[in-house]
């Protein structure tokens, strides 16, 4: 049973582009969680998403970033007009969204590298 | 903000048992004990989780105090892949859903 998979795991890009990160959660899995790790610090809730729904956005910047998780397909986080502060490791992490078992797995992540 | 307190830092000599302790006091009755580790630069990894009973898996065993205030994730024989930042959390697991707050954790060491 694969665990969940981030994709690009590095991605480069200057100021001014749009950075697209996907994640295809495991198997059986119908809730995606994102997480962005600064630099030196620790992980931060960003966005919590259910297939075509976002439950909970709190902790995401309210321009510039945006998630969403499709009927079919990965869940994509997009930043446009990356700056050189998004810089930092992305994380997602899924679990199987029945009442008891909300173990979430956490896959490898993307860097991102703004220039 | 996270609900527990971990030491910043742990040394440990390898073979030897890890213990790594966390307060939680202001635990509620419905909050699991949950632990992860991230080994630098890779994805946090789940360990084990717990209510009120010690817990036992492959990985680590997880000792809660009766009173649920506090916890200690034990290592039994620690290798160097071991090195790595682990991080105790408290969460509301029968609910629809709830965030993981991860505070800073204890970054330990496994020496030779």
């Amino acid at each position: 049973n694969a665990g969940v998979m981030q994709n690009p795991r590095h991605l480069v890009r200057r100021r001014g582009q749009e950075a697209r990160l996907r994640c295809s959660p495991m198997k059986g899995h119908s809730h995606v969680y994102w997480y962005r790790q600064l630099p030196e610090e620790g992980l931060k809730f960003m966005v919590y998403l259910q297939k075509e729904n976002i439950i909970d956005e709190s902790g995401m910047p309210k321009e510039r970033f945006s998630a969403e998780f499709p009927k079919e397909g990965p869940s994509i986080l997009r930043i446009q007009q990356v700056v050189r502060g998004d810089s930092a490791a992305y994380f997602c992490a899924s679990s199987p969204g029945v009442n008891g078992q909300e173990t979430q797995y956490f896959g490898p992540g993307t860097r991102l590298l703004v220039l | 903000d996270a609900k527990t307190t971990q030491p910043p830092s742990m040394d440990c000599a390898e073979g030897r048992a890890a213990n790594l302790p966390c307060n939680h006091s202001t635990i509620s009755g419905n909050e699991y004990v949950y632990w992860y580790r991230q080994i630098h630069s890779q994805g946090p990894q789940y360990i084990i989780h717990g209510l009120k009973n010690n817990e036992t898996n492959e990985m680590a065993s997880l000792i809660i105090t009766e009173d649920r205030k506090s916890s200690t994730l034990i290592l039994p024989h620690a290798t160097l892949r071991d090195t790595a930042v682990y991080y105790c959390i408290v969460r509301v697991v029968l609910t629809s859903y709830d965030k993981v707050i991860f505070g800073p954790g204890t970054s330990l060491s496994v020496i030779p």
